[in-house]
């Protein structure tokens, strides 16, 4: 079975501008749950998604916002971006909400 | 609300030495409780978890972790540490109950495995 895969593994931005990262989940599996991990820091929720419904969010601003598709992906969008946005992103992917999370390897976002 | 603390940073060990990871968990309904490891420049693998069956639990790679309610901890421990356990291992707590079982993780502990 094919793991938890992340699109882009790098990106830069600048401030104010917006992005968009991508997430494939593992096959079979109808929740995802975004972090964001700043150096140096564990990994802190940002929200997630369960039958392409949010289902649960954490202490993120609403220019934090995502989405979750039929097929399994899902996407976290950023809008006008903050330097200390720079982190590395997680997704992670579960058959239910309740049973354990897999992780992708991440997307590495600096905003410079 | 739920809180995860790991004592110490960073623990330094000899290579067939014993490994000890400290957990300290807060939460205020029965806990789900998570090993996670993370190798440089890689997202986060599943070591072990204890969702209230037996206390002591076994994980991959060698490692194990003991539930004590009592001392509300739940320590990684691996008998004997070879290099490739090189890497940073993070404690994570989820509510066994409610709807999204978000995880709560403490801030991560740096393994050095000394030759």
């Amino acid at each position: 079975e094919t793991g938890v895969t992340q699109s882009p593994t790098h990106l830069i931005k600048t401030r104010g501008q917006q992005v968009t990262l991508r997430c494939s989940s593992q096959s079979g599996h109808n929740t995802v749950s975004w972090y964001q991990q700043a150096l140096g820091q564990g990994p802190q929720f940002i929200f997630q998604y369960y039958r392409e419904e949010e289902n649960g969010r954490g202490n993120f601003p609403p220019r934090f916002s995502g989405l979750q598709f039929p097929n399994y992906s899902s996407e976290l969008n950023v809008n006008a971006l903050e330097l200390d946005d720079s982190a590395l992103y997680l997704c992670a992917s579960s058959s239910q909400p309740s049973q354990p999370q897999h992780f992708g390897d991440g997307t590495r976002l600096s905003i410079l | 609300a739920q809180s995860v603390t790991q004592l110490g940073s960073h623990v330094s060990v000899s290579e067939g030495a014993l490994v000890l990871l400290r957990c300290n968990y807060s939460s205020s309904v029965p806990p789900y409780l998570f090993w996670y490891v993370q190798y440089p420049n890689q997202g986060l693998q599943l070591l072990l978890k204890y969702t209230s069956a037996a206390t002591l639990v076994k994980g991959i790679n060698g490692f194990e972790a003991e539930f004590k309610k009592s001392e509300t901890s739940f320590h990684l421990t691996k008998p004997s540490a070879h290099m490739s356990d090189a890497a940073e291992y993070f404690c994570a707590v989820s509510n066994s109950g409610g709807s999204n079982y978000k995880l709560t993780f403490g801030k991560g502990t740096l393994l050095t495995v000394n030759p």
